[in-house]
């Protein structure tokens, strides 16, 4: 599975967009991105993947890079509810789909 | 729609004792993976459960073993803990190779 590599820490306005940076150089071909987000301990929140397009839900928008090295999740308009630590994982559908989180990005969303 | 749920939420063990964690997983959800948090951590994946068995494990000693029952429930077990055990237990649920969703956690304390 490959690694990710996130900035360790981004604040943002509330009501701004936030956008989260990830690097996954050595992502496959077969290998999708996932965002998941965690909040003052709770269990990870899933928020998007994508393989190759790049995608929208209800929640977040997520762009992929067209050499697929990189994404960026896109939250339109923080809130303060949005504070949370962000992971981004790559992993592959084959094999036991296991996911290696890193350290993540801690956003905090300001008032 | 229940989501995934842990049991207990909370646990305080002495050195050398035996603990069990529970999970049952999202309705549909056939595969339980199991991670442990430690504090300012990243969740590290420990073992994942599939048709009743372990399909892989991560860096984890032999005192970590899980069982997987008929209706996809699942546990973990730890013996002879040690203080370093200390950490949030996750569990996640997912059909098979997708999108894994994550129960809110067992904090294990280990005096």
């Amino acid at each position: 599975d490959a690694k990710t590599t996130q900035p360790p820490s981004m604040d943002c306005a509330e009501g701004r967009a936030a956008n989260l940076p990830c690097n996954h150089s050595t992502i496959s071909g077969n290998e999708y991105v996932y965002w998941y987000r965690q909040i003052h301990s709770q269990g990870p929140q899933y928020i998007i993947h994508g393989l190759k397009n790049n995608e929208t839900n209800e929640m977040a928008s997520l762009i992929i890079t067209e050499d697929r090295k990189s994404s960026t999740l896109i939250l339109p308009h923080a809130t303060l509810r949005d504070t949370a630590v962000y992971y981004c994982i790559v992993t592959s559908p084959s094999g036991t789909y296991k996911y290696i989180f890193g350290t993540g990005t801690r956003l905090k969303v300001l008032a | 729609d229940a989501g995934v749920t842990q049991s207990p939420t909370h646990l305080i063990k002495t050195r050398g004792q035996q603990v069990t964690l529970r999970c049952s997983p999202k309705s549909g959800h056939d595969t339980v993976s199991w991670y442990q948090q430690a504090l300012g951590q990243g969740p590290q994946f420990i073992f994942q459960y599939y048709e009743e068995e372990e399909r892989q494990r991560g860096n984890f000693p032999d005192r970590f073993s899980g069982h997987q029952f008929p209706n996809y429930s699942s546990e973990l077990n730890v013996n002879a803990l040690l203080l370093g055990d200390s950490a949030l237990y996750l569990c996640a649920s997912s059909f098979y190779l997708n999108t894994q969703y994550f129960g809110p956690g067992t904090r294990l304390t280990v005096l």
